[in-house]
């Protein structure tokens, strides 16, 4: 596709269910990140995917986070179990490998948990 | 330890001045990257300008400028001829030698009439 989308834009979900946040990136960009934002805040790194590398999970705030990445594509957030602090906007970039250029970033999932 | 730090949370600008933002940054990488983004109030994530570490010259990119100074780690955004659309939250951030971006907390620019 043109850019990377990300779906659905806004979720609200009770406390305790699971959710699934997905992102399909730019066509050819081998890499792929997974970004939150707290109201008012800056970017907290997640995870980042790379070609068929192991993915960088470093930024996970807890085991209910996880995500998975499809055929070097499509990419899916899921969170088990949400809390009121899981609510955030949910950000997902993808770029080529190796290019500074390339980061472009998806419009968001709106995650409210209450 | 905080990779990228921005001191300024919000700063007032009148229209048609120039701001300065201010980023500090942090790595023992010899190459690296340095960013600035814009975030208006519709969230979408918006690159403005670019500065690898082996760069001579400063970046230019319109109206806005990157004032990189290596040796004391910053790489401050300068913004001439504020615009009112120039009003939303801007991120900088840094790519180390894994490609990953780690973002400052961002500084809310608001543009006065």
């Amino acid at each position: 596709g043109a850019g990377v989308s990300q779906s659905p834009s806004n979720k609200v979900t009770e406390k305790g269910k699971d959710v699934e946040l997905r992102c399909d990136p730019i066509s050819g960009h081998t890499a792929l990140y997974w970004y939150r934002q707290s109201l008012g805040q800056g970017l907290e790194f997640l995870i980042y995917f790379q070609g068929n590398s192991a993915p960088d999970k470093s930024g996970l705030p807890s085991d209910r986070f996880s995500a998975e990445r499809t055929g070097g594509s499509v990419s899916t957030l899921t969170i088990q179990r949400t809390q009121q602090e899981d609510s955030a906007v949910y950000l997902c970039a993808s770029s080529r490998q190796g290019a500074d250029y390339g980061y472009t970033f998806g419009s968001g999932t709106r995650l409210t948990v209450v | 330890a905080q990779k990228i730090t921005q001191t300024q949370p919000g700063m007032f600008v009148q229209e048609k001045e120039a701001v300065t933002l201010d980023c500090t940054y942090d790595t023992s990488d010899p190459s690296y990257g340095l960013f600035w983004y814009k975030q208006p109030s519709s969230g979408e994530m918006i690159f403005l300008i670019y500065q690898g570490s082996y760069d001579q010259q400063n970046a230019t990119e319109g109206r806005y400028s990157l004032n990189f100074q290596k040796a004391r780690k910053s790489a401050n955004l300068v913004i001439s001829a504020s615009q009112l659309g120039d009003s939303a939250m801007y991120f900088c951030a840094m790519r180390e030698y894994d490609y990953k971006l780690s973002f400052g907390a961002g500084t809310t620019v608001t543009v006065r009439a």
